[in-house]
């Protein structure tokens, strides 16, 4: 099953307004990667996280890496309509696991 | 860089007959390949982890004479469903990564529908 806590699952905003999303986990995580999923497509790799503590940005997009290793949260300022989809964290696990654990995923709407 | 082609992009089946969907790594060498399913308004459910050359690694509950998965080579793996139900309608994912704790990159999907 999966051992990962994602939230929200879902947000309605409005354009331009920020979005915070975030994955967390009883477990330790060597990688965080967070993915958007748009509708019948499979999911785009978005940012890729390796240490504890970074912080990367891909745009308009923020990723961090939490300190203890167990979560991780996206930020997304600005949005614009095409942001529309399905995030999802996933990582791999500490404990040698070789695929990926993935969240639930946050659906996101964004009204023009 | 970083692509994964799957084919077919959707595919509609009599029950009973098999279909096989393809996974490629386009621009680089995958010696891990995953099959995933996943059904509406939920998250990826991992079918199988494939390594180049040898026999596939299947998540609990998933059957492997129902689900076949050959991984030829570097670039390429195969998901066979043998026999398909109206229940094995789905959409299928693939990936495939390069080595070892690096990022998962996602074909486009396959969505199965079995009459």
């Amino acid at each position: 099953g999966q051992q990962l806590n994602q939230s929200p699952q879902s947000m309605f905003i409005q354009e331009g307004e920020d979005v915070s999303m975030n994955c967390t986990s009883s477990s330790i995580f060597n990688t965080w990667l967070w993915y958007k999923q748009d509708p019948g497509e499979g999911p785009v790799l978005l940012i890729a996280l390796y240490k504890a503590g970074e912080l990367t940005s891909n745009g308009r997009l923020t990723a961090q890496f939490g300190i203890t290793r167990k979560d991780s949260f996206l930020n997304i300022s600005a949005s614009i309509p095409s942001d529309v989809g399905i995030y999802f964290c996933a990582g791999y696990m500490d404990t040698g696991r070789r695929a990926l654990t993935f969240g639930s995923g946050t659906r996101l709407q964004v009204q023009p | 860089g970083a692509v994964v082609s799957q084919h077919p992009s959707r595919v509609i089946c009599k029950s009973g007959t098999s279909v096989k969907i393809e996974c490629r790594s386009l621009d680089f060498q995958a010696t891990t390949m995953f099959w995933y399913r996943q059904f509406p308004k939920q998250s990826l459910m991992l079918m199988a982890t494939s390594n180049e050359g040898s026999k596939a690694t299947y998540e609990q509950g998933v059957e492997k004479d129902k689900f076949l998965i050959n991984h030829a080579s570097l670039t390429l793996s195969t998901l066979t469903v043998t026999s398909a139900h109206p229940e094995d309608s789905s959409f299928y994912i693939c990936s495939a990564r390069e080595k070892r704790e690096t990022p998962q990159f996602f074909g486009p999907g396959t969505r199965l529908t079995v009459l």
